[in-house]
């Protein structure tokens, strides 16, 4: 099956640094979503691209979706103590039927 | 409005009983899922049901059952409980089509001794 390759595993940054994470994928997919999970809580969505080339905005939040349609990166920048947690990457593939799939997840920590 | 409900949010189970994990959602998705998350393996989706009477399995479907009799509700069941079924669940829901936005649960805590 379709799987997503997420890195880095976990991060750990100074408080108002600028973190990247990514996914990249070995099939195609039209829609790439971000997601944070806080302690204790279920993922919420944080960005969703839909277009090949696409960047979009969210706060200090950037997300773009590769040329390719195999990758995403999420940029957050100038980082702060709410910004820990959970980052995970989700694709679907070309048949809107399909299952989300899920990236194993980035965990972050900042140091305040 | 309350979304998608998971209940119970904490459960301890001894090997071999059985539960059921309820989600409700109030919404009107057609899609419905679940997934198990376990330390260092990400969201593995369980089942998911594209509609009522509707199910499918995903990538970890051994030993839970589920069932879709209406639109709002998704439960899971554990018929035989293992230690390796201890993990969090979520259910999480979506319209169906291309490019809809999952909206997850707050989870259900399980541990199987």
């Amino acid at each position: 099956g379709q799987q997503l390759n997420q890195s880095p595993q976990s991060m750990f940054i100074q408080e108002g640094e600028d973190v990247s994470m990514n996914c990249t994928s070995s099939s195609i997919f039209n829609t790439w979503l971000w997601y944070k999970q806080d302690p204790g809580e279920g993922p919420v969505l944080l960005i969703a691209l839909y277009k090949a080339g696409e960047l979009t905005s969210n706060g200090r939040l950037t997300a773009q979706f590769g040329i390719t349609r195999k990758d995403s990166f999420l940029n957050i920048s100038a980082s702060i103590p709410s910004d820990v947690g959970i980052y995970f990457c989700a694709g679907q593939g070309v048949s809107g039927n399909t299952p989300l799939v899920f990236g194993k997840g980035t965990r972050l920590s900042v140091i305040a | 409005n309350a979304g998608v409900t998971q209940t119970p949010k904490f459960q301890v189970l001894k090997t071999g009983q059985s539960m059921t994990l309820q989600c409700a959602q109030d919404m009107n998705h057609e899609y419905m899922s679940w997934y198990r998350q376990d330390p260092g393996m990400g969201l593995r989706l369980i089942h998911y049901s594209v509609g009522a009477g509707i199910t499918d399995q995903g990538e970890v479907p051994n030993g839970y059952n589920v069932s879709r009799s209406t639109t709002e509700d998704f439960p899971l069941r554990l018929l035989s409980a293992a230690p390796s079924q201890t993990s969090v669940y979520f259910c999480a829901t979506q319209r169906q089509g291309a490019g809809e936005k999952l909206f997850f649960g707050s989870g259900t805590q399980l541990s199987v001794l």
